[in-house]
């Protein structure tokens, strides 16, 4: 069974803090990496995308890649209140183009 | 475009009726996927489309689970009888190839089986 875990939280940061979030997972053999984000009642949206060892900036956020400890975290800096939501890790199986493995998310609360 | 378009949004049904989700994809995408949101077992893909051809439905939790897409603008996943565990948020999602893990989610259907 491929596992994608990340802490439930909640997070909370205050407004202008930097979030962190995190994810691990087990299938080594996995290339592709996604964050989600995902307001309450609302439905997954595609926010990032990594695929090589290191960071990947795209405006406020940026996302970073470690194969060797099969891990990826999203960091969100200066947070603003619209960024709280549950944010999803995913991970593309190793050896599937189309199996997308999600964790169960972690919630961010931004305070003003 | 109008994105994904699911219906209903909300059912409600008592355990061992019939349900039917049904699902309008993102004109133009050759890909659809039926996904499942519980707390305990967060997002679960069930079954994916490839130009209406199911290929993979490794993820349908048992045979009460049977999915079509009749043709490319239309899917619906059908849960006959329904079971109180079957409550969750279903989703549609579709996508134009596979690369870039992009999927395109549907607002979703909320199942409450009492």
């Amino acid at each position: 069974q491929k596992e994608v875990e990340q802490n439930s939280g909640p997070l909370s940061v205050p407004e202008g803090a930097i979030a962190s979030l995190n994810c691990t997972y087990s299938d080594r053999g996995s290339q592709s990496f996604f964050w989600y984000r995902q307001y309450s009642g609302k439905s997954p949206e595609l926010i990032m995308s990594i695929y090589s060892n290191g960071d990947k900036e795209d405006g406020r956020f940026t996302a970073q890649l470690n194969k060797a400890s099969q891990y990826v975290s999203l960091l969100i800096r200066d947070s603003q209140p619209s960024d709280s939501a549950t944010y999803l890790c995913a991970v593309r199986d190793g050896g599937s183009n189309y199996k997308l493995t999600f964790g169960k998310g972690t919630l961010l609360t931004v305070n003003p | 475009d109008a994105g994904v378009i699911q219906s209903p949004r909300h059912e409600v049904t008592e355990m061992g009726q019939e349900v039917t989700l049904r699902c309008k994809p993102i004109s133009g995408h050759d890909y659809l996927f039926w996904y499942r949101q519980t707390m305990m077992r967060g997002l679960e893909l069930l079954i994916y489309f490839n130009n209406n051809v199911p290929i993979d439905d490794s993820g349908m939790p048992e045979d009460r689970f049977s999915a079509k897409m009749p043709n490319a603008s239309f899917s619906t996943l059908k849960i006959q009888p329904s079971e109180p565990r079957d409550s969750a948020v279903y989703f549609c999602a579709s996508s134009l190839g596979l690369a870039g893990g992009q999927r395109y989610f549907g607002p979703g259907t909320r199942l409450t089986v009492t």
